[in-house]
């Protein structure tokens, strides 16, 4: 597509469920970013995936967090056993290169809120 | 890992008025620069970015942005903003060796009437 799809665009869910939220990236880009963004917090580093290599998870917060991406392209995050402080906006990133000299392109985000 | 500083969480200003938004990181090391805009309801989008040369970037709507090495700084300006101009906006930092960015906590920018 011509830009970064991000699914569902809003999601309550209740404390204890688990979750997952879809990130589609632009066709083409090699490189994928998850990002929490908080209420009032800058954005937060969750996990990167490059080509095949194995992703970098060192921004996970828990291991209630989890993330895959499948054939290079399509990513699913996952967060089993919600609680309230995972409310925040999800947002998913695609790059171009390995090293993005050129920025990133941002989906819209996943507004989550769990209750 | 990078620290990125943002020292002003929110910024009123005029319409038609100047504006300066700081940002300040801490390392040293050569480092690719880039400031993002999020308007409501809306994901980042690209502002500016340093990556070498010129210290001076410009970018879009007008804005401008000087990447000062001595000071670890680079901040956002514009001579004269528009109500549009109301959003978030975010500083990153990339290190040339690794792959993601860090993120300032962003500053709000309300322009008024």
């Amino acid at each position: 597509g011509a830009g970064v799809s991000q699914s569902p665009s809003n999601k309550v869910t209740e404390k204890g469920k688990d979750v997952e939220l879809r990130c589609d990236p632009i066709s083409g880009h090699t490189a994928l970013y998850w990002y929490r963004q908080s209420l009032g917090q800058g954005l937060e580093f969750l996990i990167y995936f490059q080509g095949n290599s194995a992703p970098d998870k060192s921004g996970l917060p828990s291991d209630r967090f989890s993330a895959e991406r499948t054939g290079g392209s399509v990513s699913t995050l996952t967060i089993q056993r919600t609680q309230q402080e995972d409310s925040a906006v999800y947002l998913c990133a695609s790059s171009l290169d390995r090293v993005p000299t050129y920025g990133y392109t941002f989906g819209s985000g996943t507004r989550l809120t769990v209750v | 890992a990078q620290s990125v500083t943002q020292l002003d969480s929110q910024v009123p200003v005029f319409e038609e008025a100047p504006v300066e938004l700081r940002c300040n990181y801490s390392s040293s090391v050569s480092v690719y620069l880039f400031w993002y805009v999020q308007y409501p309801n809306q994901g980042l989008q690209l502002l500016l970015k340093y990556l070498s040369g010129s210290t001076l970037v410009k970018g879009i709507n007008g804005f401008e942005a000087e990447f000062n090495k001595s000071q670890t700084s680079f901040h956002l300006r514009k001579p004269s903003v528009h109500i549009s101009d109301t959003a978030e906006y975010f500083c990153a930092v990339s290190e040339r060796n690794f792959n993601k960015f860090y993120f300032g906590s962003g500053t709000k920018l309300n322009v008024k009437p």
